[in-house]
């Protein structure tokens, strides 16, 4: 079983369109971030959430922390083709010799014109 | 200031012949992972290292694959007998520190024919 589970898994929709994508685990976490990945590059940082029902806006992007910190949401406003790519949730999981960064499923978009 | 470098870009092995993959972290960062991603799927711990020593090698199969970091140069993750299944995007991140602030490489794209 995945600790952090993304839905949809894949996701096509028009230029300005509206969309929200999940990650949900049933663990709690002190922290999550979000994570964007365009084809043939690695993973960018994109937001850290930390507290309880924490919002945290970027541009057309809203992020958004479960208050029981175990899910999150991000929510883009008027989606451009620029926002085409894998969002990856992830959390720092310490494991006793180390922390180390878990990543979600991931949830494809496909913003198209 | 450079980010993290990994290189090659794109590797083709034939099936038996070995891999090395390369990696070098942002200045001042002592810390490197390496993750896997497969097609269409997200990205898999392999193992976490610092300066001549592996910390974290839980994500890393047993047999064929290595990885280090030593005191000078980069660190390097090696398949050994490669197969079809090693076939993937490899990517290497770094940190300062073991609290976050990972920085991802564009990857290397392993195929083996």
């Amino acid at each position: 079983t995945q600790l952090l589970e993304q839905s949809p898994q894949f996701l096509s929709i028009q230029e300005g369109e509206n969309l929200t994508v999940y990650c949900n685990s049933s663990s709690v976490f002190s922290s999550l971030q979000w994570y964007r990945q365009e084809p043939g590059e690695g993973p960018v940082l994109l937001v850290t959430v930390v507290t309880g029902g924490e919002v945290k806006k970027l541009k057309r992007l809203t992020f958004q922390f479960g208050d029981a910190r175990k899910d999150s949401s991000l929510h883009i406003t008027a989606a451009q083709p620029g926002d085409t790519g894998l969002y990856l949730c992830a959390v720092l999981r310490n494991t006793g010799t180390a922390s180390k960064l878990t990543f979600g499923t991931g949830t494809r978009l496909q913003v198209t014109l | 200031n450079a980010g993290v470098m990994q290189n090659p870009r794109h590797l083709v092995r034939r099936r038996g012949q070995e891999a090395r993959l390369r990696c070098s972290p942002m200045k001042g960062h002592s810390h490197v992972y390496w993750y896997r991603q497969l097609p269409e799927e997200g990205l898999k711990f392999m193992v976490y290292l610092q300066k001549e020593n592996i910390i974290d090698e839980s994500g890393m199969p047993k047999e064929r694959f290595s990885a280090e970091f030593p005191k000078e140069g980069p660190s390097i993750l090696r398949i050994q007998q490669v197969v079809r299944g090693d076939s993937a995007a490899y990517f290497c991140a770094s940190s300062p520190g073991t609290n976050g602030g990972y920085t991802f490489g564009s990857g290397t794209r392993l195929t083996v024919v």
